[in-house]
């Protein structure tokens, strides 16, 4: 059990463009969650999926948001023409089920600087 | 919608000595879980403690502690014999029927040596 691990760490863009962050899940959850940390906030929902299938999606900030997990394995987060305001850190999740009884292992998240 | 208040932006405490960090909650409803995360600088967060909501007795882990009170929709949570690993940032969260975690804005726990 390796955790879970986000790539890339770091990301700086600038305005208008487009990014993709990756999330790889520890192997045997079949849940993986999205979310957004601003600075002096606590984490933000924004999407989860149980294996392939996004459950819910009306949490992402807007429709230059979206996220996939084509195969139940590792997911990605993208955001399209990137605005200052997207700048935060997005940590991704994963759990062995659903149900409070179910723990979140989170990963490092990735921090995105938009310029 | 659920919402998830921490009151206390940052707390100092010695170390070796007992801290309570506090943390109210908003819901309508009635079965759910709260917990407390850690989050130290710059590293992963990390589940520290859980409670159910239908569980009367306070859940404990080692030197975590919490006080519950549901009708008062309070959870917070005690450290007892502080250690210099307790500074971190610890945040209170909410999960009941849907899936998603609901954050407070956490709180700054300082360990004086």
């Amino acid at each position: 059990d390796t955790g879970v691990s986000q790539d890339p760490r770091h990301k700086i863009t600038k305005r208008g463009q487009n990014v993709t962050f990756r999330c790889d899940p520890i192997s045997e959850h079949n849940r993986l969650y999205w979310y957004r940390q601003t600075l002096g906030q606590g984490p933000e929902f924004l999407t989860y999926f149980q294996n392939e299938a996004q459950l819910e999606k009306s949490r992402l900030l807007s429709d230059r948001f979206s996220a996939e997990r084509p195969k139940g394995s590792f997911s990605t987060l993208e955001i399209q023409r990137t605005e200052q305001g997207d700048s935060a850190m997005y940590l991704c999740a994963s759990s062995a089920g659903g149900g409070g009884s179910y723990e979140q292992y989170f990963g490092p998240g990735t921090r995105l600087t938009v310029t | 919608a659920q919402t998830v208040t921490q009151s206390q932006p940052e707390m100092s405490v010695q170390e070796a000595e007992t801290v309570t960090l506090s943390c109210t909650y908003d819901t309508s409803e009635s079965d759910y879980y709260l917990f407390w995360y850690k989050q130290p600088p710059s590293r992963q967060m990390i589940l520290v403690i859980r409670q159910e909501a239908y569980k009367q007795q306070n859940a404990t882990e080692n030197r975590f502690s919490v006080n519950f009170q549901k009708a008062a929709k309070s959870f917070s949570l005690k450290i007892s014999d502080s250690q210099l690993g307790d500074a971190a940032m610890y945040f209170c969260a909410y999960r009941g029927g849907a899936d998603g975690l609901t954050f407070g804005k956490g709180t700054h726990l300082i360990i004086q040596p």
